[in-house]
């Protein structure tokens, strides 16, 4: 099947401890995005890639770092400097090819909760 | 960053009945889609918009890309109780950056 996957479904976080959310994909996309969704608010994005080994900053960047050493993976790390990092975090990937008629499809999603 | 106004925020419906919901820009874009999202799970797509005037269906579903370029419109038909959940709106204007409606939460009561 193809599609996105993001591991764990749920993570826990320590004070101080620094985090990794996995998402991959296997629909050959060039772009991949982090939102990071909390109650009440719509989706914010943390960074987005659109391509192999290039990244840029979203609306929400500070306290998160990512990279993009292969196509098909796109991790997120929670640093100790989120101070409020918990949340529902999506990841998300399109063609990118900037085609007028380009679709954005997102994984299952993983919920970070602070210990 | 920006985000999309997105009406009504939640709504309580009979079985049935048809379920109207809508997005507002105030910069143009060129794509509009629409998801679905059940708790604890990622938004699923609904449907997607690629030019002004645009009408299209999905089962149940209709929606449409409004003529100022700045607004589309949700309807579901006869809802039944498994349309529970939150529809959001998304934006996109010639870049890689996708803008978010709030979210319109839907409980159909049977």
């Amino acid at each position: 099947d193809g599609g996105i996957t993001q591991s764990p479904k749920y993570l826990f976080r320590k004070e101080g401890q620094n985090v990794t959310l996995s998402c991959e994909q296997n629909l050959n996309h060039d772009a991949m995005y982090w939102y990071r969704q909390d109650p009440g608010q719509g989706l914010r994005l943390i960074y987005y890639s659109q391509i192999v080994n290039d990244f840029q900053k979203g609306d929400i960047a500070e306290g998160y770092s990512v990279s993009r050493e292969k196509k098909e993976s796109f991790p997120l790390t929670v640093t100790s400097a989120q101070k409020n990092p918990t949340a529902f975090y999506l990841c998300a990937s399109t063609i990118g090819s900037r085609r007028t008629q380009e679709t954005q499809y997102f994984g299952p999603g993983t919920r970070l909760l602070v210990l | 960053g920006q985000q999309l106004n997105q009406s009504p925020q939640s709504m309580f419906i009979q079985e049935g009945e048809d379920v109207s919901m809508n997005c507002t820009s105030s910069s143009i874009f060129n794509t509009w889609l629409w998801y679905k999202q059940d708790p604890g799970e990622g938004p699923v797509l609904l449907i997607a918009l690629y030019k002004a005037g645009e009408l299209t269906s999905n089962g149940r579903l209709t929606a449409q890309f409004g003529i100022t370029r700045k607004d589309s419109f949700l309807n579901i038909s006869a809802s039944i109780p498994s349309d529970v959940g939150i529809y959001f709106c998304a934006g996109r204007s010639g870049t890689y950056k996708y803008i978010f409606g709030t979210g319109t939460r839907l409980k159909v009561l049977a």
